[in-house]
């Protein structure tokens, strides 16, 4: 069964760092991308960014580049979203998922339950 | 960037009504379009990909077409269980935008 398992809440402080991770299993972990999705309260869905765990190729979406950064530990299974200076508009709910395929980027098919980051002062 | 856009943003229909959800391309996109639900408080879940493909145990009462620009998502008889905001994502090419959302309420 294809499970990601995100870590817990986070509740931060402006301008501290924080790195969330997202642990997938019951798949091959190098052969399929998988991606972070921002929703902030109330908001829709935002792409945040892909990474490929066999390779480490990343893309990013614009409104993100440069803000956040997304890397893979293929010898634990896990992805990781990290903020090097949290903002409070941070403050969203973060999901990973996997693309379901595994010849490119694509849409997800398995969803992480999701992280409440909570940045205030 | 290529920007997905999603008509209406809301909308309310009985229960048993045939919805239909529109998720138009800013370019041509072939059939690089998925639908996802999302209910409230819950993650999202993947409906359609392909444009047309049924994500397996996804009702056969969802349906989607289209093909380049403009895409749709029928829900050909609506249910209580369907109250939601629906997504559309094109993933031809990075960034694999999502649309604004279309909430979907019983009236």
């Amino acid at each position: 069964e294809v499970q990601l398992v995100q870590s817990g809440a986070e509740v931060k402080k402006p301008g501290e760092s924080l790195k969330i991770s997202c642990k997938g299993s019951g798949y091959s972990f190098t052969n399929y991308w998988i991606g972070w999705v921002r929703q902030m309260p109330g908001k829709g869905l935002e792409w945040m960014g892909i990474i490929y765990p066999g390779d480490l190729d990343t893309k990013y979406s614009p409104s993100f580049q440069g803000q956040v950064t997304i890397s893979a530990d293929k010898s634990i299974t896990t992805a990781y979203l990290q903020w090097s200076s949290l903002k409070a508009s941070d403050t969203a709910m973060y999901y990973c998922a996997r693309c379901g395929h595994t010849y490119g980027a694509s849409h997800f098919d398995y969803w992480g339950q999701g992280i409440q980051v909570t940045v205030s002062s | 960037d290529i920007q997905m856009t999603q008509s209406p943003s809301s909308l309310s229909a009985s229960v048993g009504d045939r919805v239909t959800i529109t998720c138009r391309a800013s370019q041509g996109i072939s059939n690089y379009l998925a639908w996802y639900q999302q209910k409230p408080g819950k993650v999202p879940k993947l409906l359609i990909y392909g444009a047309s493909i049924l994500q397996s145990g996804v009702p056969s009462r969802f349906s989607g077409s289209g093909s380049g620009t403009d895409f749709t998502l029928t829900i050909s008889s609506l249910q209580p269980e369907d109250v939601a905001t629906y997504y559309c994502q094109k993933y031809n090419s990075a960034p694999l935008t999502f649309g604004g959302g279309t909430k979907v309420e019983i009236k």
